[in-house]
């Protein structure tokens, strides 16, 4: 199975300031199709996980600019530009290359400084 | 809008079983692979299982091979899950996931509660 490990575990940030959370897999994460399906989610406290980000850096419809993906092979990461309090909750990779099964990373909570 | 809407959770004695089910709408069901993910309140989201949009291939985490069955009934725009033999570790809000290009849309959740 792939192992996702995500640094670090807890974020904390100062509103306005950038926030970056790694991802690293135990293996490539490039599809046969040549497709990368390494995905990015948040979960606000209290709601359902939602995604921001897949195929590596494509932003989901509504998600601010400030969230980007990059990365590429087995290193990924989420940078957010500049958190806004709203940005609170866990952060989470997945990826849906090497499945099954599809495999999550533990989870990195940002928190405000 | 895409909706999904989890229904079917409650409280099971080990050894018990129950039955998930997921309202999909504001897509077209049938196209799109859907997946059941479980998270223990408090901890991180685990993979259960997967089923194409035909229904005829399905997938499943070791960790429930051979007592959870995935189904749909595209008819009815509903994905279920049919979980048996539960254990205690099967304890968690279960989530019901569009894959588009990876997870897209998930439902709200539904909570299991496997205790005695």
């Amino acid at each position: 199975d792939v192992v996702l490990t995500q640094s670090p575990l807890s974020l904390p940030v100062t509103l306005g300031q950038p926030a970056s959370i790694s991802c690293r897999s135990s293996q490539g994460l490039v599809y046969s199709d040549g497709n990368t399906y390494l995905t990015w989610i948040q979960q606000r406290p209290g709601q359902s996980p939602r995604r921001l980000i897949y195929k590596v850096s494509n932003r989901e419809s509504g998600v601010p600019d400030r969230f980007s993906g990059s990365g590429s092979g087995t290193d990924f990461t989420l940078k957010i530009s500049r958190v806004e309090a709203d940005d609170i909750g866990v952060y989470y990779c997945m990826q849906g290359t090497h499945w099954p099964p599809f495999t999550f990373g533990q989870g990195t909570k940002l928190e405000i400084k | 809008e895409v909706q999904l809407v989890e229904s079917g959770g409650g409280l099971v004695q080990p050894g018990g079983s129950l039955r998930l089910s997921c309202e999909a709408s504001g897509f077209t069901f049938s196209r799109y692979w859907m997946h059941w993910v479980r998270q223990v309140p408090g901890k991180g989201l685990v993979w259960v299982s997967e089923i194409h949009g035909d229904g005829r291939n399905t997938n499943y985490a070791d960790s429930v091979k051979g007592r959870f069955t995935i189904s749909r009934d595209n008819a009815k725009n509903t994905l279920y899950l049919q979980m048996n033999s539960l254990t205690v570790e099967d304890t968690g809000i279960y989530f019901c996931v569009r894959d588009s290009a990876g997870v897209d849309y998930w439902g709200q959740g539904t909570l299991v509660t496997v205790s005695s």
